[in-house]
């Protein structure tokens, strides 16, 4: 069974709307914890944002949140006021501490801003 | 901080010949990570080491493929011999273990075996 689930191979959105990219995951672990990763069509990877699953708010860094329904074990990645340097490759991550250290990645979403 | 630095950036070999991919953590991690990246299986964790020690080696497809980290300052992913469907884009990522603390992915080696 996969682990982390994006369901939205690509997407559309036009310049200044918010996006929401869906996640799911899939673990009996009490604790763990998301991230969402960015690629641009430059390749690299770079970490946008963390949710523990014990934090009571959702986390924020600053166009960047994190929508965390842990009953519906969703952590689906909020983009406000979008733009065009936005387009990439989006990843979303678990990883389960108690398990092991690795980082499991979902397929990813890739997002297309339109001017 | 230089952050995680793989070499090379890019690297083009015949089918049969020995490859070997370089990779410099940032100073103070004591996790390093190897993945594979193509677009039909995204992105896939190969072996992790954590203070130098190979932890799990599981997602290493076969004996074509090996890595060492014979300090914390240096791993290596070599293939031999190479075959074209080992072309994909290889990534090195290091880290502290703290719960909240993601990867910091080097910028990859992209890697074609004609």
């Amino acid at each position: 069974a996969q682990k982390i689930t994006q369901t939205q191979p690509g997407m559309f959105v036009q310049e200044k709307e918010a996006v929401t990219l869906d996640c799911t995951y899939d673990t009996s672990d009490p604790s763990y914890g998301l991230f969402w990763y960015k690629q641009p069509s430059s390749g690299e990877m770079i970490f946008l944002i963390y949710q523990g699953s014990y934090d009571q708010q959702n986390a924020t860094e600053g166009r960047y949140s994190l929508n965390f329904q842990k009953a519906r074990k969703s952590a689906n990645l909020v983009i406000s006021a979008s733009q065009l340097g936005d387009s990439a490759m989006y990843f979303c991550a678990m990883r389960e501490p108690n398990r092991d250290d690795k980082i499991i990645f979902g397929k990813g979403t890739r997002l297309h801003i339109l001017p | 901080d230089a952050g995680v630095i793989q070499s090379p950036r890019h690297e083009v070999t015949e089918m049969g010949q020995e490859v070997t991919l370089r990779c410099k953590p940032i100073s103070g991690h004591d996790y390093l990570f190897w993945y594979r990246q193509t677009m039909m299986r995204g992105l896939e964790l190969l072996i992790y080491f954590n203070n130098n020690v190979p932890i799990d080696d599981s997602g290493m497809p076969e004996d074509r493929f090996s890595a060492k980290m014979p300090n914390a300052s240096f791993s290596t992913l070599k293939i031999q011999p190479s075959e074209p469907r080992d072309s994909a884009v290889y990534f090195c990522a290091s880290s502290f273990f703290k719960e909240n603390y993601g990867y910091t992915f080097g910028s990859g080696t992209r890697l074609t075996v004609v």
